[in-house]
């Protein structure tokens, strides 16, 4: 079985302040790791996602994750964040192979002020 | 590309009575999952399909919850009777199912609220 720790349910930020949203994961196996983000009303979107290789990823809005093995975190990062980052950031984890499914953390809510 | 589409987007019933809700998936994916989002919680996986056969529902509440595929296509998921503690968002997801990855899809959820 697999677990995600969202350890923040909320993190209050700056507008073009830099921002991490931490995520650790328990797994007896291999798993892949996501961010998915969440708007007000909406469904979940894929921020970004680590299947193998290089194990820094980016998505298109500048926001990027590093999973580190060891610490078994997949922390999300961005330099510099803007008012429309605000929402609901998850973290997920799911098993590399047969038909497994996404297990999810709670989620940390990110709040962008001016 | 048309998305996951859900309904209702909101529905309130009072306990004890019987709710339905609907999904169509992404055309030609084969794997369609219903997750419930409780207020303040990720989501958990009710239910996985993959095509019309239930790959995963030990998380199913199956004494009252129920949900059919039929033809491998669009999705229903009842609950039977409704409790409190049922309120919640209930997402539906498809993904193609093939391969050892592939991306699932969110559709914009059921707010369901049991008064």
């Amino acid at each position: 079985a697999q677990s995600v720790t969202q350890l923040d349910s909320q993190v209050p930020v700056f507008e073009e302040a830099p921002v991490e949203l931490r995520c650790n994961y328990s797994s007896s196996v291999s798993v892949y790791l996501f961010w998915y983000v969440q708007y007000p009303n909406q469904g979940l979107q894929l921020l970004l996602k680590y299947l193998s290789g290089s194990t820094l990823v980016e998505s298109i809005n500048g926001f990027e994750a590093e999973f580190n093995k060891s610490q078994t975190s997949f922390h999300l990062r961005k330099p510099s964040v803007h008012i429309s980052d605000t929402a609901e950031y998850f973290c997920a984890v799911r098993p590399n192979s047969g038909y497994s499914t996404l297990t999810f953390g709670k989620g940390t809510m990110l709040l962008v002020s001016p | 590309e048309a998305g996951v589409a859900q309904s209702p987007r909101y529905k309130i019933i009072e306990k004890r009575q019987s709710v339905a809700f609907w999904c169509n998936p992404i055309s030609g994916h084969a794997t369609l999952y219903w997750y419930q989002q409780i207020l303040g919680q990720g989501p958990k996986l009710l239910i996985q399909f993959q095509n019309n056969g239930v790959v995963d529902d030990s998380q199913l509440p199956k004494d009252r919850f129920s949900a059919e595929r039929l033809k491998g296509v669009d999705s229903t998921l009842k609950i039977q009777p409704a409790k409190l503690e049922d309120s919640a968002v209930y997402l539906c997801a498809s993904s193609l199912g093939r391969g050892l990855y592939t991306e699932a899809f969110f559709g914009q959820g059921t707010r369901l609220t049991v008064v």
